[in-house]
């Protein structure tokens, strides 16, 4: 399973951009990166993927480097309420569609009024 | 309904007891999961149900039983429980079709404790 690296914790003033980094240079070419959050005492939430081009949603934008060894997830204008635990995954599609999700040790982003 | 319910929220028990875990959806998913998290360490994958079939046990002791009664519930039965076994429970479900867009949704956990 392609393992992921993350700083465990990055502080953010709130209404300016978070920029979370991560590394997975032991990708294969057809996983995907996920990126999951997880809020105090809550189950993880969803946020994104991709696989080569950047993309982008209504929570945050996802930018994958070219030789896709590394990623950003960017949270454009950051709110309290975006203070969670933040996952950088690469999935892992077992038989019959079930997928396989591994977390790494994630990025307790804080960020601060 | 986007929403995968657990119950119960929180579970003391001895390590005699013998009591189980239940997970629902009714998002139509065919793939659904148990998770285990420790205090301040990530989600760690214990069972995947595809089909209503095991797909994958990640070597989990026999004192944890999942089932998969139909497709829209899942159960971990417990019994003979350790106390290094307390933590919270996840439960996910997700599509299992091939394609790219499979997203896990997660419900809100057991906090279990054992005494």
């Amino acid at each position: 399973d392609a393992k992921t690296t993350q700083p465990p914790s990055m502080d953010c003033a709130e209404g300016r951009a978070a920029n979370l980094p991560c590394n997975h240079s032991t990708i294969s070419g057809n996983e995907y990166v996920y990126w999951y959050r997880q809020i105090h005492s809550q189950g993880p939430q969803y946020i994104i993927h991709g696989l080569k081009n950047n993309e982008t949603n209504e929570m945050a934008s996802l930018i994958i480097t070219e030789d896709r060894k590394s990623s950003t997830l960017i949270l454009p204008h950051a709110t309290l309420r975006d203070t969670a635990v933040y996952y950088c995954i690469v999935r892992v599609r077992l038989l019959q569609g079930a997928q396989k999700l591994v977390f790494g040790q994630g990025t307790r982003l804080t960020i601060n009024p | 309904d986007t929403e995968v319910t657990q119950t119960p929220k929180h579970l003391v028990m001895g390590m005699t007891n013998k009591k189980s875990l239940k997970c629902e959806q009714h998002m139509g998913h065919r793939a659904m999961y148990w998770y285990k998290q420790k205090a301040k360490k990530p989600p760690e994958l214990m069972f995947v149900y595809s089909y209503e079939k095991l797909s994958i046990n990640e070597s989990v002791p026999s004192r944890f039983s999942p089932e998969c009664p139909n497709s829209s519930l899942l159960n971990l039965h417990l019994h003979a429980l350790q106390p290094e076994d307390s933590a919270l429970y996840l439960c996910a479900s997700s599509h299992a079709l091939a394609g790219e867009y499979n997203e896990q949704f997660f419900g809100p956990g057991t906090r279990l404790t054992v005494l």
